[in-house]
C-alpha cells in the first residue's frame, strides 16, 4: 500500500533556529499536504502542494513537492515557541489507490526559549 | 471562517456499548471522511463518504462501524459494540472534491472505552 516515511521523529531546537522535516515514499502521490496538530486538537492545514516541483510559502513556512512526486519537505524559519506541536505530512495517492489521505507518522517539534 | 465541527469533544463509554460520534462538515463540501488516531500514533483513514454512500473504507472499518448522513448537515460514525482498542481520537474531515484538494479536519472526539 501507499506509505509515507516522515523524519525526523522529533526535534528539540532553540528559538530562532530554522527547522526542516521531510516525507518520502516509494510510490508517487498526486498532492502533498502539511498539517500541524496541537495537543487534543485536530490537524490544521498549513500548506497544500498540487504539482511536482511546486514550492509554496505561508509566512515562515515553506514546503516543496518533490519533482519525482515521491517526497516533500517542510521548512520553518526563525522558530518561535508557538511552533511547538506535531507536524504531519499527508498525501493523496493516485486515484486507483483510493481517495483517502495517507499520513506520515509525524514530527514532534519542541522549541526551547 | 467555515469549519468542521464535532460533538461530543469527549465520550466515555463502557465496553460493548454503542456510541455515535457526530460531525457537521463544511457546508459546500461533498466528500466526508472519518479518521482515527490512537494516542501517540499517526492519523489513520477509516472511511470516505460521497453521494450518500461509502466510497472507500479501510480494514479498520469492520462490521462494527457504520456511517450515515441522516440529514443535510450531519455526518455520523456509529460503533455498534465498542472494544477497549477503539479508544482513540476520532476526526471527521470534509473536502470539496476528493483526491486533489485539501481536507479540513474537525477538532476531534476523544473516545475512551472502559
Amino acid at each position: 500500500g501507499q506509505q509515507l516515511n516522515q523524519s525526523p521523529q522529533s526535534m528539540f531546537i532553540q528559538e530562532g533556529e530554522d527547522v526542516s522535516m521531510n516525507c518520502t515514499s516509494s510510490s508517487i502521490f498526486n498532492t502533498w499536504l502539511w498539517y500541524k496538530q496541537d495537543p487534543g486538537e485536530g490537524p490544521v492545514l498549513l500548506i497544500a502542494l498540487y504539482k511536482a516541483g511546486e514550492l509554496t510559502s505561508n509566512g515562515r513556512l515553506t514546503a516543496q513537492f518533490g519533482i519525482t512526486r515521491k517526497d516533500s519537505f517542510l521548512n520553518i524559519s526563525a522558530s518561535i515557541p508557538s511552533d511547538v506541536g506535531i507536524y504531519f505530512c499527508a498525501g493523496h495517492p493516485p486515484r486507483e489507490y483510493g481517495n483517502k489521505l495517507v499520513f506520515g507518522a509525524g514530527t514532534i517539534l519542541r522549541v526551547k526559549s | 471562517e467555515p469549519e468542521v465541527t464535532q460533538t461530543p469533544s469527549h465520550q466515555v463509554t463502557q465496553m460493548g456499548q454503542e456510541v455515535i460520534l457526530r460531525c457537521v462538515p463544511i457546508s459546500n463540501h461533498l466528500y466526508f471522511y472519518w479518521y482515527r488516531q490512537i494516542l501517540g500514533q499517526k492519523v489513520e483513514f477509516l472511511v470516505s463518504f460521497y453521494n450518500n454512500e461509502i466510497s472507500e473504507k479501510s480494514e479498520i472499518f469492520d462490521d462494527q462501524f457504520s456511517v450515515e448522513r441522516p440529514d443535510g448537515s450531519n455526518f455520523t460514525l456509529k460503533i455498534r459494540s465498542t472494544k477497549l482498542e477503539d479508544s482513540a481520537m476520532y476526526f471527521c474531515a470534509s473536502s470539496v472534491v476528493t483526491g486533489v484538494t485539501e481536507a479540513f479536519f474537525g477538532q476531534g472526539t476523544r473516545l475512551t472505552v472502559v
